[in-house]
């Protein structure tokens, strides 16, 4: 079973860019999750999907991040202008509804200059 | 404020040198916590959830243990293979499914 993808695994990008993150959940997996680590940081939770809603977008920093979550399958997360402290890794997990486990992908390591 | 902390930031070993690594957490309510293992570059590996104070869980070398405040992942004769970065996160009770991760602890188990 393919586990949790994420797509690019790297980006490097300037200051007022917009930069497009991918993740294909595990099939199945009503659940889906965005978290970042920023350097010397812990990973913190930005925003939790159920299918295709949000149930929760607490960690979500500010105005410029906008994540989607296409009929309930992929999800994008767009970052629009990025800003230099936006840098770090962006973590996408997923889960099965009534599970707590949750799956994570490989990460997409951002850098803005 | 929920918080997860994590001791030693970072632990060398040598191999079969057996150790434990400490998570503390101080939650509202706890309704798992979850131990995982990252590699460079990886993504957090799944390893063990646990939900109530006194449980236990194993896994080959591994074995993680829960209190009311805190769990602790010991490590058995540990082999270079074992050497990643531990990492413990919590989920509230609640609606919430977040976790809530502590820094880690960098492991590196030498010959």
């Amino acid at each position: 079973e393919a586990g949790v993808t994420q797509f690019p695994s790297h980006s490097v990008i300037e200051k007022g860019q917009t930069v497009t993150l991918r993740c294909d959940p595990i099939s199945g997996h009503d659940n889906l999750y965005w978290y970042r680590r920023v350097m010397g940081k812990e990973i913190k939770f930005l925003l939790h999907f159920v299918k295709e809603s949000k149930q929760d977008e607490s960690g979500m920093p500010n105005n410029r991040f906008l994540a989607e979550r296409t009929g309930g399958t992929y999800s994008t997360l767009k970052v629009q202008p990025a800003e230099l402290e936006d840098s770090g890794v962006y973590f996408c997990a997923s889960s099965f509804s009534g599970r707590e486990t949750q799956y994570f992908g490989p990460g997409t390591r951002l850098l803005v200059l | 404020e929920d918080q997860v902390t994590q001791s030693p930031e970072a632990l060398r070993l040598q191999e079969g040198e057996s150790s434990s690594l400490n998570c503390s957490y101080t939650v509202s309510g706890l309704r798992g916590l979850f131990w995982y293992r990252q590699d460079p570059g990886k993504g957090p590996e799944f390893l063990f959830t646990l939900y109530s104070a006194g449980e236990e869980k194993e896994k080959e070398r591994l074995k993680a243990t829960l209190t009311k405040k805190e769990s602790f992942l010991h490590i058995t004769a540990p082999k270079p293979e074992d050497s990643a970065t531990y990492l413990c996160a919590v989920r509230m009770t609640g609606t919430a499914s977040k976790l809530t991760f502590g820094t880690g602890t960098r492991l590196q188990v030498t010959l």
